[in-house]
């Protein structure tokens, strides 16, 4: 079975700190998504990765920033966590010619 | 114009009812499409995907695709308590060069209630 693994399912940051989230697959996937889910806005994607340390930018980037220097992992970075990012997080994984997405369990931010 | 509509509900029906669950969408060069469930405090997980227009089933479910009305649709038949959770679309270009991104509705929310 595919498996993706978010670091953390839960995290209360304050406002200002630098947050990581991490994302690991093990299934070799080209792809790595970062989206967040909110009531009523629903999944809207943050950044997304082809290839290890390629990037591009989703239709919300604004606030945070991405690494992926290894293939299986993909990390999401908050430079200074605001109270408007608490949110849902879900990170994704999908193979270069297949369409599934394989999602992680979600990590719930809050940021006071 | 969203590029995919989906009610959100909440959509509340008795065990065993027949449940129906729609999306919209605006560009006619979307050709993947799927449906996905979220149950409480999970990931999302890949129920069905279909590529052409007509029907396609898998035990209790069936997806529906009307290319022509832009209309698509998943069926519930003989709901049970578990088939409560969040039901969302996804829909894509269909070759994966033209671009990798899924397009979500905004996801139902059904309670199937014994």
């Amino acid at each position: 079975d595919v498996k993706v693994t978010q670091s953390s399912r839960y995290l209360v940051k304050r406002t200002g700190e630098k947050v990581f989230l991490e994302c690991v697959q093990d299934m070799d996937h080209e792809n790595m998504f970062w989206y967040r889910q909110d009531p009523g806005l629903g999944l809207r994607l943050i950044y997304f990765s082809y290839d290890v340390k390629m990037k591009e930018k989703g239709d919300i980037p604004e606030g945070y920033s991405v690494s992926r220097e290894k293939k299986e992992r993909f990390s999401l970075i908050l430079e200074s966590a605001s109270t408007n990012q608490t949110s849902m997080y879900l990170c994704a994984s999908t193979v270069q010619t297949n369409t599934e997405a394989f999602f992680g369990q979600g990590t719930r931010l809050t940021v006071v | 114009q969203k590029e995919v509509e989906q009610d959100p509900g909440p959509l509340s029906v008795p065990e065993g009812a027949i449940v129906s669950l729609n999306c919209t969408y605006s560009n006619s060069a979307f050709q993947y499409f799927m449906w996905y469930r979220q149950y409480s405090r999970k990931g999302p997980e890949l129920l069905m995907y279909t590529y052409s227009s007509g029907n396609k089933e898998d035990g209790r479910f069936t997806a529906q695709v009307d290319k022509s009305s832009k209309y698509i649709s998943l069926f519930i038949r003989d709901s049970q308590p578990s088939d409560s959770a969040t039901y969302l679309c996804a829909i894509r270009f269909l070759n994966a060069g033209n671009n990798r991104k899924l397009i979500w509705g905004l996801g139902t929310s059904l309670a199937v209630n014994p």
